[in-house]
């Protein structure tokens, strides 16, 4: 049973960089969501794809951000001109289409911006 | 989607049931319940949910009081490993909303 993957699971970079995560959700799953976390607070919600149709974004989703589900499959989310409050943890999360279905969460990328 | 109560922290020692407690006092009849934990350096398990029955899985039992405005999460026989945040949260159960997570339970088992 493989659950969500996602890769890198620790990206240290210089501020002013950009970064790319990826994620692979459950394979039948065809909802996948980004979550970020920062120390000592419950994940927060950025944005959620049905397929490949990014449906909802948050205000926090600034436009230096942009994910991706191109293909219905796996997602990227990537960062431009990275800022030190940019470091939190990145977490992935999928659910199968249906109501009250429990999303299942990778676990996570961290980053650390210098 | 209705606003969740949680104590802050909890100790239980091993062995021993863990209650966790969960007020949802405004929750509207199309909201479920729904319980995750966090355990450090790791993303959120999904560990129960539902909507106004009691439901028990191999990890745990979801009481859901009759008006609905409270629920507990009952772990039965905890262990050194169910020391975790544990998250309870409400959501209307249709087109795939996002969780909306507040900073949960420290649950700490004591040997």
């Amino acid at each position: 049973d493989t659950g969500v993957s996602q890769d890198p699971r620790h990206k240290i970079t210089k501020r002013g960089q950009n970064v790319t995560f990826r994620c692979d959700p459950i394979s039948e799953h065809n909802r996948l969501y980004w979550y970020r976390q920062t120390l000592g607070q419950g994940p927060e919600f950025l944005t959620y794809f049905q397929n490949e149709a990014q449906l909802e974004k948050s205000r926090l989703l600034s436009d230096r951000f942009s994910a991706e589900r191109p293909k219905g499959s796996f997602s990227t989310l990537e960062i431009q001109r990275t800022e030190q409050g940019d470091s939190a943890m990145y977490l992935c999360a999928s659910s199968s289409q249906g109501p009250n279905q429990p999303q299942h969460f990778g676990d996570g990328t961290r980053l650390s911006i210098l | 989607d209705a606003k969740t109560t949680q104590p802050t922290s909890m100790d239980c020692a091993e062995g021993r049931a863990a209650n966790l407690p969960c007020n949802h006092s405004t929750i509207s009849g199309n909201e479920y319940v729904y319980w995750y934990r966090q355990i450090h350096s790791q993303g959120p398990q999904y560990i129960i949910h539902g909507l106004k029955n009691n439901e028990t899985n191999e990890m745990a039992s979801l009481i859901i009081t009759e008006d609905r405005k409270s629920s507990t999460l009952i772990l039965p026989h905890a262990t050194l490993r169910d020391t975790a945040v544990y998250y309870c949260i409400v959501r209307v159960g249709d087109y795939g909303q996002n969780f909306v997570f507040g900073p949960g339970t420290r649950l700490s088992v004591l040997p």
